[in-house]
């Protein structure tokens, strides 16, 4: 079966350091998304993406936060400057119809320390 | 603000027996329920969708029932199976409005299946 996948698997950064975290989404999907987990809370919606723009965006994507699909088959999800609150672990999904069956990678865990 | 609830941090249930998973929402705008299991290491797995229009779906072992004046689903795994341990999360989204790009998920049920 196809799948979603995320490089590095683990992600160790300084505080106020630049990191991107990548995606090779499903090839026939249309639809991106990246979400993520705090360790012991709920998987929580970042930032969809359609059409090379953001579809959608939750209050937690601020200006530190940007997406780009810089070729046909990678999506990558970039953190500025990173604060200690921003370790998480990252999953990249895609999907083919908007909201219906997204396919999700196996994250990235990303320390900030 | 949960809008999404999955009350139940954890169930246990014997193999062979039916396993019940709930989860309850707040917000009547939600018209698309799945339910997803997530492995430790690996993100989360589809399982199975129901739409607002419908009040049950099955496929396979698994069913999931969706009662809209409650604002309650259900997702039904019968005969449970070890391999079915893991953590569910229900999810929703309001495909016909408002944010219908983006899921809503619940905190999630570990289930453990004993042999």
């Amino acid at each position: 079966e196809p799948e979603v996948t995320q490089t590095p698997s683990h992600q160790v950064t300084q505080m106020g350091q630049e990191v991107i975290l990548r995606c090779v989404p499903i090839s026939n999907h249309l639809y991106f998304y990246w979400y993520r987990q705090i360790l012991g809370q709920k998987v929580e919606f970042l930032v969809s993406f359609y059409n090379n723009e953001i579809s959608e965006k939750s209050e937690i994507f601020d200006d530190q936060f940007s997406v780009e699909r810089p070729d046909g088959s990678n999506f990558t999800l970039k953190i500025r400057s990173t604060k200690l609150e921003d370790s998480a672990m990252y999953f990249c999904a895609s999907s083919e119809q908007p909201n219906e069956k997204l396919f999700f990678g196996s994250g990235t865990q990303l320390s900030v320390l | 603000d949960q809008q999404v609830k999955q009350n139940s941090p954890s169930l246990s249930v014997q193999e062979g027996r039916i396993s019940i998973l709930n989860c309850d929402y707040t917000n009547s705008m939600f018209d698309y329920f799945l339910w997803y299991k997530k492995y430790p290491a690996e993100g989360p797995t589809f399982l199975i969708s129901i739409s607002s229009i419908k009040d049950k779906n099955e496929d396979g072992r698994f069913t999931v029932f969706l009662n809209k004046s409650a604002k309650h689903l259900s997702l039904h795994i019968v005969p449970s199976q070890p391999g079915d341990s893991a953590v569910y999360f229900c999810a929703a989204s309001a495909n016909s409005g408002g944010s219908n790009y983006k899921l809503t998920f619940g905190k999630g049920t570990l289930l453990t299946v004993n042999p």
